[in-house]
């Protein structure tokens, strides 16, 4: 059973250009969860989705952010007009539903140059 | 709000013990667990206490005390390959709050 795929492994964009970062559950699994991790910081929660419900978006910025977990096919995580305190670590998570343990993917780099 | 407080280094020697404790005070509780990350690499999943008490798995231990708001993660018989940052994380709900993570130093 593979683990939680997440690509790009690294991903290196422009101000002002757009960012998709892609998410492939573990198989059985049906809850994904986005988290970033600034450079010396915690694990932040982003979102939480089931299959095309966005659940949770307590930890979304307001703007330029949005996450999507359709019916078929990975998550994604897009972010538009990129800056540079956008640079950071995500992770994706997923988890079978009623289990309490999230499985982590290995995470996209994002550097904004 | 959510505060998860872990110290910010530890270092210990190789088949030493060390214990990383983690104090929360969260708006709600539905489990904590611990995770290790390795520089550059995904948190693994070490443990998860739902319950006040121990529980122990191999060489690690965690422990929680609910009316204290506390956790302790036990690591025996240190190995080089335990230098890691160790993740406190509170379930609230569906989503993990986590704690920015404790780096373990072993050295020889």
């Amino acid at each position: 059973n593979a683990g939680v795929m997440q690509n790009p492994r690294h991903l290196v964009r422009r101000r002002g250009q757009e960012a998709r970062l892609r998410c492939s559950p573990m198989k059985g699994h049906s809850h994904v969860y986005w988290y970033r991790q600034l450079p010396e910081e915690g694990l932040k929660f982003m979102v939480y989705l089931q299959k095309e419900n966005i659940i949770d978006e307590s930890g979304m910025p307001k703007e330029r952010f949005s996450a999507e977990f359709p019916k078929e096919g990975p998550s994604i995580l897009r972010i538009q007009q990129v800056v540079r305190g956008d640079s950071a670590a995500y992770f994706c998570a997923s988890s079978p539903p009623s289990d309490y343990e999230q499985y982590f993917g290995p995470g996209t780099r994002l550097t904004v140059t | 709000g959510q505060n998860i407080d872990q110290p910010t280094e530890m270092t210990a020697t190789e088949g030493a013990i060390v214990q990383i404790n983690c104090t929360y005070q969260t708006s709600g509780f539905n489990g904590l667990f611990w995770y290790q990350q390795h520089a550059g690499e995904a948190p693994t999943f070490l443990s998860y206490n739902v319950l006040d008490g121990l529980e122990e798995k191999g060489r690690f231990s965690s422990f929680l005390s609910r009316s204290k708001g506390y956790s302790y993660l036990l690591l025996k018989e240190l190995q080089m390959k335990d230098s890691a940052s160790y993740l406190c994380a509170v379930r609230v709900i569906e989503k993990l709050v986590f704690g920015t993570g404790t780096r373990l130093l072993v050295s020889p």
